[in-house]
């Protein structure tokens, strides 16, 4: 089945600063969502992005499906950013639509 | 426009008891997906549902854990004679349509056994 890799696996950052986070694919994909789960366990839709580029106050995202990775930016990262980012796709076949979750980027932001 | 609902949000049971999750998909939504998450572990994937049909269950245990999604009423995660390995967090999330769509998440049923 597809494989999807996240990386870095955790992430450590002062307040303020600016990061990036890769999800890379093994096979084509129908959809590719990012979630935010914060510390109370609850995931937040962030992006749906099969392709292309969206941007959501200082979060933005960017699939190139040709090339099987999406990217997503954090600037100015705040406290509150802090948890658990996943990426997830639906693979092109099978077509059930089912998500198949990377193993998520823990990130820590210090005030 | 209320967002996925489950209940309870957090469910206590004895080993061999049986666990009974809900979930009420978003408003206009007829497609409900279960996923799991074990402890230190990521989402897996359980069952696929639309009203009154199992669409994948691929993900599903071979025993114990059934699933329903009547015309009526919220889909229904029924897990029985729970053991110490069935504690998770459970999550069931909707979206209008098979395939190529957004899928929104409730906020989970958190299950422990003890």
């Amino acid at each position: 089945g597809i494989q999807v890799e996240q990386s870095p696996p955790d992430l450590i950052l002062q307040e303020g600063a600016n990061s990036t986070l890769r999800c890379n694919f093994s096979d084509s994909v129908n959809n590719l969502q990012w979630f935010h789960q914060n510390p109370w366990g609850q995931l937040i839709n962030l992006f749906y992005i099969p392709s292309g580029t969206k941007q959501n106050g200082r979060l933005s995202a960017t699939t190139v499906a040709t090339e099987r990775y999406s990217l997503l930016y954090i600037s100015s990262s705040q406290t509150t950013d802090s948890g658990v980012y996943f990426c997830a796709v639906e693979p092109n076949s099978g077509n059930t639509g089912k998500l198949i979750f990377g193993q998520g980027t823990t990130l820590q932001v210090k005030p | 426009n209320a967002g996925v609902m489950q209940n309870p949000r957090h469910l206590v049971r004895r080993r061999g008891q049986e666990a009974r999750l809900r979930c009420s998909p978003m408003k206009g939504h007829s497609h409900v997906y279960w996923y799991r998450q074990l402890p230190e572990e990521g989402l897996k994937f359980m069952v696929y549902l639309q009203k009154e049909n199992i669409i994948d269950e691929s993900g599903m245990p071979k025993e114990r854990f059934s699933a329903e999604f009547p015309k009526e009423g919220p889909s229904i995660l029924r897990i029985q004679q729970v053991v110490r390995g069935d504690s998770a967090a459970y999550f069931c999330a909707s979206s209008p349509n098979q395939g190529f769509n957004e899928q929104y998440f409730g906020p989970g049923t958190r299950l422990t056994v003890t």
